[in-house]
């Protein structure tokens, strides 16, 4: 079935430090990828999402770019500010599978002042 | 615009009691989802809603857990009884479908934090 692998966590950088979340994916159809965001004590927000394959989806100064020959949607940032401390979900969504969105399991990031 | 509202935010509960959630979507999106986010892990979804008419509910454990949607607005999920497993957050998310169907965005509530002693 449809899955989503992220990299283990908890990540902690400092701040202006370059972040890369790790995301692969197996997928029965062809996916659409999405990155949620969860603050703390806050519901989940889409982050950024890539319909496509060689699609960039990108908001707030994070990218991610949809790979399908290495079935990878990895997440990175040039600059993390403290601001950006909160758990970060690699999903998909698949046309032609289980069509449920799938979600990994979660990285937490903190970021240091 | 209001986001996605979800009562209680919390709920403790001793086993073999029941409990439920409610959802209010954004206004004027038809598809109404509920996952159960276990700690540790992504939000599993449990039921899909289009207006009133249930889409999947193949994940939902239907011995213990029912949900409605009546006139196609705001939702109820119910367990009874409940089991220890259950402690878990319970999402509620809701989506207009305008993105086109797999790549649309879902808004998710704040959720329920449920704990089953």
């Amino acid at each position: 079935g449809d899955s989503v692998t992220q990299m283990e966590g908890p990540v902690t950088l400092s701040e202006e430090a370059f972040l890369t979340i790790n995301c692969t994916y197996t997928a029965t159809g062809y996916p659409s990828l999405f990155w949620y965001v969860q603050y703390p004590g806050e519901g989940l927000q889409l982050l950024l999402k890539a319909t496509k394959a060689d699609d960039k989806g990108s908001n707030k100064g994070f990218e991610a770019t949809y790979r399908k020959e290495t079935t990878s949607f990895h997440l990175e940032k040039g600059s993390v500010q403290v601001s950006d401390s909160a758990v970060y979900f690699c999903a998909l969504r698949t046309e032609g599978g289980s069509e449920k969105l799938v979600f990994g399991k979660g990285t937490k990031l903190t970021v240091n002042p | 615009e209001a986001g996605v509202a979800q009562s209680p935010r919390y709920k403790i509960i001793e086993k073999r009691q029941s409990v439920a959630f409610w959802c209010n979507p954004i206004s004027g999106h038809a598809t109404l989802y509920w996952y159960q986010q276990i700690l540790g892990q992504g939000p599993k979804l449990l039921i899909q809603f289009q207006n009133n008419g249930v889409v999947d509910d193949s994940q939902l454990p239907k011995d213990r857990f029912s949900a409605e949607r009546l006139k196609g607005v705001d939702s109820t999920l119910k367990i009874q009884p409940a089991k220890l497993e259950d402690s878990a957050v319970y999402l509620c998310a809701s989506s207009d479908g305008t993105s086109g169907r797999f790549g649309e965005t879902q808004y998710f509530g704040p959720g329920t934090r449920l704990l089953v002693l």
